[in-house]
């Protein structure tokens, strides 16, 4: 797995975009990033995932630069529900099927 | 609703004995993973396995912990002679194929809780 770096913690005001980067400077160029995030006590989430174009899902959007070190998750109306665990993974090879390997992410905390 | 099913919810088990944590995959998905998740920490990866075979065990400990995906039925994570140590929760996974360089993502069951007294 490439590793990936994420700030631990982050505040978002509700209603607005919410902007989570994530540093992925050894990602080969075959690896995706997915991002999942998890709430308190729950199961992860799969949120989306890209390889070198920008992807956009009802959840979310992802912005991946062009030398593909970095990305970007965007919520783009945040709620409390928001608030959780994000995940930043870029799994390696063998993409979403192998084992995942979860660092510590960014807590975000939506504000009302 | 079609997603990944775990049961029990919630475990209790007194040290030494066994403890069995089942998982159903999504409708269509032939491959589950197993994590663990110890309190305050981020999950950790602990075996895939496709129906009857074992792909990658190399986050299992070594003694104790064993687990299988069944032609019918349900994957299960086997704990024998548990302890203290192996309270957490414990998630399960689904995808539905392994393909070279596949971008199928991974889809998470809500866990067991096991505690161990």
């Amino acid at each position: 797995d490439a590793k990936t770096t994420q700030p631990p913690s982050m505040d978002c005001a509700e209603g607005r975009a919410a902007n989570l980067p994530c540093n992925h400077s050894t990602i080969s160029g075959n690896e995706y990033v997915y991002w999942y995030r998890q709430i308190h006590s729950q199961g992860p989430q799969y949120i989306i995932h890209g390889l070198k174009n920008n992807e956009t899902n009802e959840m979310a959007s992802l912005i991946i630069t062009e030398d593909r070190k970095s990305s970007t998750l965007i919520l783009p109306h945040a709620t409390l529900r928001d608030t959780a665990v994000y995940y930043c993974i870029a799994p390696g090879s063998g993409g979403g099927a192998d084992g995942l390997t979860f660092g510590k992410g960014t807590h975000l905390i939506i504000q009302p | 609703n079609a997603g990944v099913m775990q049961n029990p919810r919630h475990l209790v088990r007194r040290r030494g004995q066994e403890a069995r944590l089942r998982c159903s995959p999504m409708k269509g998905h032939s491959h589950v993973y197993w994590y663990r998740q110890l309190p305050e920490e981020g999950l950790k990866f602990m075996v895939y396995l496709q129906k009857e075979n074992i792909i990658d065990e190399s986050g299992m400990p070594k003694e104790r912990f064993s687990a299988e995906f069944p032609k019918e039925g349900p994957s299960i994570l086997r704990i024998q002679q548990v302890v203290r140590g192996d309270s957490a929760a414990y998630f399960c996974a689904s995808s539905p194929s392994r393909v070279e360089n596949s971008n199928q993502p991974q889809h998470f069951g809500d866990g067991t809780r096991l505690s161990i007294l």
